[in-house]
């Protein structure tokens, strides 16, 4: 069955600890990406990665981690220099073509307690 | 910078009416530009893009350089559209998103 799937769906964390959000695609897609979203804000971009050991910076990255040592997997690590982590956090992945689909996972509410 | 825009956060219609949801875009070079939507308890998925010049679900989107907009539109609107839209631009590498504009359709 191909897709992209995030795990766990829920997550809780305690304050000044860092937790990693996994993604997983089996599409073969090159690029992939993290979103941040909050109720009003709509989708922020975090990190992105369009290939292999290559990563860069959205418009929201301090406070997050990520690596991109495997095709189908891009974990996202939210440490503690985050400051307001509770949300929900959206992965998705598309070909690199401008015009391609891009598919979403189910996302990961994360709570800090 | 490349920003998309969604002025409305809430659009609410009767059942049957036209919609018409806003989006515009800042962005110096050729966009590709889409249009996405969640329907309640399902995921991100996308409705249609420029490039296709496609109706989907009754759906169309007409770009505009001129204007720097892309508004979706759909004549009559019905219930099962309520969901949360987003307009969507990608450049080079960077997919951004609006703010995302939630439609309510009343019967």
């Amino acid at each position: 069955d191909g897709g992209i799937t995030q795990s766990p769906k829920y997550l809780f964390r305690k304050e000044g600890q860092n937790v990693t959000l996994s993604c997983e695609q089996n599409l073969n897609h090159d690029a992939m990406y993290w979103y941040r979203q909050d109720p009003g804000q709509g989708l922020r971009l975090i990190y992105y990665s369009q290939i292999v050991n290559d990563f860069q910076k959205g418009d929201i990255a301090e406070g997050y981690s990520v690596s991109r040592e495997k095709k189908e997997s891009f974990p996202l690590t939210v440490t503690s220099a985050q400051k307001n982590p509770t949300a929900f956090y959206l992965c998705a992945s598309k070909q690199g073509l401008g015009y391609a689909e891009a598919f979403f996972g189910q996302g990961t509410r994360l709570t800090v307690v | 910078a490349q920003r998309v825009t969604q002025p409305e956060k809430l659009l609410s219609v009767f059942k049957g009416a036209p919609v018409e949801l806003k989006c515009n875009y800042s962005y110096s070079g050729s966009p590709e530009l889409f249009w996405y939507v969640q329907y309640s308890r399902q995921r991100l998925q996308l409705l249609l893009r420029h490039i296709s010049r496609e109706s989907i679900k009754g759906f169309t989107a007409d770009l505009n350089k001129g204007e720097t907009s892309f508004h979706l539109k759909k004549p009559f609107a019905q219930e099962e559209d309520s969901a949360m839209y987003y307009c969507a631009l990608y450049n080079t590498d960077k997919l951004i998103f609006g703010t995302g504009t939630r439609l309510q359709v009343f019967p």
